[in-house]
């Protein structure tokens, strides 16, 4: 079936500038988180929705960061007023419920590049 | 608060001997650990969980991990190593199963299985 998708895959832009960042999780996935990866850094958590409400967003660098998911299924991470140190790799990942719970299935991320 | 620690950047190993990539971690409640993995170019993919139950857990890819208590550790092991087992491991922990728990990754090991 098919996995997680995420666009863009590439996203290049100037600094000071807003980019959108969608994820589409696996169909009935409950769960939908998203993390941030650095150079040669594991995963770091950024915000985590359960259906359509976000249960824990304590790793939202600060205000700049948003995200949404208003019908429950697909995600969308908003930033604004880029700053080169935003540069990395985003990425998504969904969980189902059950005796399934917590199993992540990751989303091959979108690398954002602020110039 | 959770942590993870992956001691070992590097881990080589010839092909057909047994490999083990080193995990422990610190929670102040129940720990759920995870094993993930990450090749070249692709998502991470989920290989294994300690929710409960048996110390020992067998996941994809003829994986297994042995979770023990004491010494708060989840090492990652096979018997035979393959070398399209090459990749960069991750081990992730979470804090028990309480609403608003978010995941912490480690730093990630990178395998590499000679021929």
């Amino acid at each position: 079936g098919a996995g997680v998708s995420q666009t863009p895959s590439n996203k290049v832009t100037e600094k000071g500038k807003y980019v959108e960042l969608r994820c589409d999780p696996i169909s009935g996935h409950t769960a939908l988180y998203w993390y941030r990866q650095s150079l040669g850094q594991g995963p770091e958590f950024l915000i985590y929705f359960q259906g359509t409400g976000a249960a824990d967003d304590s790793g939202l660098p600060n205000d700049r960061f948003f995200a949404v998911r208003p019908e429950g299924s697909v995600s969308t991470l908003k930033i604004q007023r880029t700053e080169r140190g935003d540069s990395a790799v985003y990425l998504c990942a969904s969980s189902p419920g059950g005796n399934r719970a917590y199993e992540q299935y990751f989303g091959p991320g979108t690398r954002l590049t602020v110039t | 608060a959770q942590s993870v620690a992956q001691p070992e950047d590097q881990v080589n190993v010839a092909e057909g001997n047994p490999l083990t990539v080193k995990c422990t971690y610190s929670v102040s409640g129940n720990p759920y650990l995870f094993w993930y993995v990450q090749y070249p170019n692709r998502g991470l993919q989920f290989l294994l969980k300690y929710i409960t139950g048996d110390n020992l857990v067998k996941g994809s890819y003829g994986f297994e991990a042995e979770f023990n208590k004491s010494q708060t550790s989840f090492h990652l092991k096979k018997p035979s190593a393959l070398v399209s087992d090459s990749a960069l491991y991750f081990c992730a922990v979470r804090d028990g199963p309480s609403y608003g728990q978010n995941f912490v990754f480690g730093p990630g090991t990178r395998l590499s299985v000679l021929p």
